[in-house]
């Protein structure tokens, strides 16, 4: 079965500090990744996705994210915090190897201090 | 702005209660997922509907359904309403159902039972 683990429910940096959000996952399938963030009383936006092509994925917002087969890990990266990135990310990994269905991990909130 | 749009975006209800969400998918998009997210948690999938027709379901009781109209909106319903509802309830709209769609969510609508 598929499944994903964010290592830290709660990360802090300082403005302009490089952020680092870990994600591991599971798949008995080739897995197609995902990360989405949480702005407090929103939905759920798009930040990037892994689909079998480049291990390097770069999203929006100067984020971006490598897929290593070798560690499981799908971790998410930003060179320089900003305060506007405060928010809540989440991992997510495709079900199966058929379906969009997401399963979510659980979520780490990033908070950034001036 | 993903224009999937969700409503009501807040309600209350008393425990063994109804309650109908509702949800208008993205233009071009015939593929509505339901999600709920408990308070800190990540979502977790309800069901889907793919051209009017239940495409999946996860590991929620039958009292949770739905439907799905030929404009490709969609209901979700919760009968005998428990306290464990209360959550965010995400809507989501893909066109298809291939693996690695990219999948807007909805705003949510704050269920609280009481």
């Amino acid at each position: 079965a598929q499944s994903v683990t964010q290592l830290g429910s709660h990360v802090s940096v300082s403005e302009g500090a490089l952020v680092l959000l870990r994600c591991n996952y599971s798949s008995s399938v080739p897995p197609y990744l995902f990360w989405y963030v949480q702005y407090p009383n929103q939905g759920l936006q798009l930040l990037l996705k892994y689909t079998s092509a480049a291990t390097l994925v770069k999203g929006i917002n100067g984020f971006e994210a490598e897929f290593k087969k070798s560690e499981t890990s799908f971790h998410l990266t930003k060179p320089s915090a900003h305060m506007s990135d405060a928010a809540e990310y989440f991992c997510a990994v495709s079900e199966g190897w058929n379906t969009d269905k997401l399963i979510f991990g659980t979520g780490t909130r990033l908070q950034v201090f001036p | 702005e993903t224009g999937v749009t969700q409503s009501p975006t807040h309600l209350i209800k008393t425990r063994g209660q109804q309650v109908t969400l509702r949800c208008s998918s993205q233009s071009g998009h015939n593929t509505v997922s339901w999600y709920q997210q408990a308070l800190g948690q990540g979502p977790q999938f309800i069901f889907q509907y793919y051209r009017e027709e239940e495409n999946g379901r996860g590991n929620f009781p039958p009292r949770f359904s739905g439907l799905q109209f030929p404009n490709y909106s969609s209901e979700l319903n919760v009968n005998a309403l428990e306290l464990d509802d209360s959550a965010l309830y995400l809507c989501a709209s893909s066109k298809g159902t291939g693996v690695g769609n990219t999948i807007y969510f909805g705003e949510g609508s704050w269920l609280t039972v009481v």
